[in-house]
């Protein structure tokens, strides 16, 4: 099992492009979400799902967009970058909404020029 | 509003000199309270699980306990390959795992 895949590790943009953050994961696991990681913070959920075909929002989910058409995949989209949205960004996945031990992948380092 | 707050920001420790991190946390009705452990340049593993006061977890020279205020997570003869950020995340009563909330966490740091 590969567990949780992040694609890309690295990327720079420039404000006002858009781009996709993949997701992935093979353990069949229900629910999938997004965090950012900033210095001094601790991980803020974005945006989350329970399901293919459900999504909701988290704590930060402005300028994000999400989208869950299979079990496996929940790709997170940047609507027109900006540079606040400069940060390490992790997909988490569990069996189950309703436990706390999250899978998580090895990060998506985004830098906003 | 549920809080966590760990303590110290960073600890250095030499190998074998054994210490305890600190996660105080406010919840009305704890449903669990999880540590993690994040390496550089990489993402959180799952460490432990702890459900209720006085309950105690171990995974080699770490162990995980909870009182109804906080949670320790102590460490007995470190080696350097301990060295790592320790989260700690809360969940309560009302949400699944989207109401989690995470502790800045713990750099730890041992030198050989």
């Amino acid at each position: 099992n590969a567990g949780v895949t992040q694609t890309p590790k690295f990327q720079v943009l420039k404000t006002g492009q858009s781009m996709t953050l993949q997701c992935a994961q093979d353990m069949n696991h229900e629910y999938m979400s997004w965090y950012r990681q900033d210095p001094g913070m601790g991980l803020r959920l974005i945006h989350y799902s329970v399901g293919a075909g459900i999504t909701d929002q988290g704590e930060v989910p402005n300028g994000y967009n999400v989208s869950r058409s299979t079990t496996e995949d929940f790709p997170l989209r940047l609507l027109s970058a900006a540079p606040s949205q400069t940060s390490v960004y992790f997909c988490a996945s569990s069996y189950s909404r309703s436990t706390g031990e999250l899978f998580f992948g090895e990060g998506s380092r985004l830098t906003v020029l | 509003e549920d809080q966590v707050t760990q303590s110290p920001e960073a600890l250095r420790l030499q190998e074998g000199e054994s210490s305890s991190l600190n996660c105080s946390y406010t919840v009305s009705g704890l449903r669990g309270l999880f540590w993690y452990r994040q390496d550089p340049g990489k993402g959180p593993e799952f460490l432990f699980t702890l459900y209720s006061a006085g309950e105690e977890k171990e995974k080699e020279r770490l162990k995980a306990t909870l009182t109804k205020k906080e949670s320790f997570l102590h460490i007995t003869a470190p080696k350097p390959e301990d060295s790592a950020t320790y989260l700690c995340a809360v969940q309560g009563p009302q949400g699944g795992s989207e109401k989690l909330v995470f502790g800045k966490g713990t750099k730890l740091t041992v030198n050989p």
